[in-house]
């Protein structure tokens, strides 16, 4: 199992809809959850950090499920602008000395 | 600007060529890491340093060396460049704010090379 895995996608919905990513990690040992946007191979920029059970940032909302091992992030009222690539990251120790990424999520939001 | 700088964006090689990526950053993190991107992958990790004078191997290490002599550079080099090298290189830096057990990361604007 990769330590990291997403469904690549792509999701296309129009403006308005909601639509959800999940991923799944393989070590249990992990606290500590980020989901990432990049838009068009840019630097990857931090969208959430989830370090409990979930999180919500306006439209955004992730999830925790430590017992399925899984996050998700949910986005509401998608707007054009939202179109980009969601990347699930899992620091690759206690320490955060570096990152694992997920191969990342397209959503293609369109009007 | 404080942040993640990278030197060069954009450069070509020809295989067998051997040249170094560099990046800095000014805001005193301890932790520095280097992931290259492929078309259709997720960021792979190749080295990543705890400080200064200690550096470990990632997932894809093979063809690269790197050194961190300073806090504040970790340059990845490229031995003897060859096209599976052909990638977007991204630096990053991070630091742990251990009363609040979080992290903080933060990006260069890449590297885009080709090797023909």
């Amino acid at each position: 199992r990769k330590e990291v895995e997403q469904d690549p996608g792509p999701f296309n919905v129009p403006e308005g809809a909601t639509v959800a990513f999940n991923c799944t990690y393989s070590n249990s040992a992990s606290q500590s959850f980020f989901w990432y946007r990049q838009d068009c191979r840019k630097e990857p920029k931090l969208l959430m950090s989830v370090y409990s059970s979930g999180n919500e940032d306006g439209r955004f909302t992730a999830q925790l499920n430590r017992a399925s091992q899984y996050i998700s992030l949910l986005i509401r009222d998608s707007k054009l602008s939202d179109s980009a690539t969601y990347l699930c990251v899992v620091p690759r120790d206690q320490a955060g000395t570096a990152l694992i990424f997920g191969k990342g999520t397209t959503l293609s939001v369109s009007s | 600007n404080a942040g993640v700088t990278q030197t060069p964006k954009f450069q070509v090689l020809k295989t067998g060529q051997s040249m170094t990526l560099q990046c800095a950053q000014d805001m005193n993190h301890e932790y520095m890491s280097w992931y290259r991107q492929d078309p259709g992958m997720g960021l792979r990790l190749i080295h990543y340093s705890v400080g200064a004078g200690i550096t470990d191997q990632g997932e894809v290490p093979n063809g690269y060396n790197v050194s961190r002599s300073t806090t504040e550079d970790f340059p990845l080099r490229l031995l003897s460049a060859a096209p599976s090298q052909t990638s977007v290189y991204f630096c990053a830096s991070s630091s742990i704010d251990r009363t609040l057990s979080s992290y903080g990361y933060t990006f260069g604007s890449g590297t885009r090379l080709t090797v023909v």
